[in-house]
């Protein structure tokens, strides 16, 4: 089976830097994915892993060990309307998704 | 067209009843793909469509829940037989493999709220 873990929420300052972790347990893997959401809004794509290391695009970076089943998304210059639900998703084979990270940033 | 469109956004429903919402997915896009995401809840996968091969219905939650893509484009997910665990948002996406990173990312539609009284 999949499972998938993520904190349920954060909070953060405008201007700061965040990091929202994700580890998984999945039998195969073939890439992880970081959505965002807005509230009542559809998904959209942030980043995509599939080997070990870091991909960064602009302020959001995400980082992938599959040795340790573990990945992050890091958020820096965090603005107001970064306030979102942040989903970690594995595809193995499907895309299943965790239950997401609700972030509030405050002024 | 421009992006996954699906209808409607809106249905409430008595139990008991049937109900059918649709899905345009990306003009295209082979693979389309039905989650449903409940208050609280992660995405849950329901059913996966790619091209003419035969469907992977395997997060369909019940018999009760069935979906068809006809002429490879547009999808219709049927729910019979309503009931109020069934209320939720029904979240369409399509896919396509992007040439530069390889990445298959999803893109989804603004969703279909079902509630069911």
């Amino acid at each position: 089976g999949q499972n998938i873990d993520q904190p349920t929420e954060m909070t953060a300052t405008e201007g700061a830097i965040v990091q929202i972790n994700c580890t998984y347990q999945t039998s195969g893997f073939n890439g992880l994915f970081w959505y965002q959401q807005h509230a009542g809004e559809a998904p959209t794509f942030l980043s995509y892993n599939v080997l070990d290391g870091l991909e960064e695009k602009g302020r959001f970076s995400s980082f992938l060990s599959r040795s340790k089943g573990y990945s992050y998304l890091l958020l820096k210059e965090l603005q107001m309307k970064d306030s979102a639900s942040y989903l970690c998703a594995v595809r193995a084979p499907h895309l299943t998704f965790g239950k997401g990270t609700m972030l509030l940033v405050s002024p | 067209g421009a992006g996954v469109s699906q209808s409607p956004s809106n249905k409430v429903t008595e139990k008991g009843k049937d109900v059918e919402l649709r899905c345009d997915p990306i003009s295209g896009h082979t693979a389309l793909y039905w989650y449903r995401q409940s208050l609280g809840q992660g995405l849950e996968f329901l059913i996966y469509f790619q091209g003419n091969s035969a469907p992977d219905k395997s997060g369909l939650p019940s018999d009760r829940f069935s979906a068809e893509r006809t002429g490879g484009s547009v999808s219709t997910l049927t729910i019979q037989r309503t009931q109020q665990e069934d209320s939720a948002v029904y979240l369409c996406a399509s896919s396509a493999t992007s040439l530069r990173t390889g990445a298959n990312v999803l893109t989804f539609g603004a969703g279909s709220r079902l509630t069911v009284l």
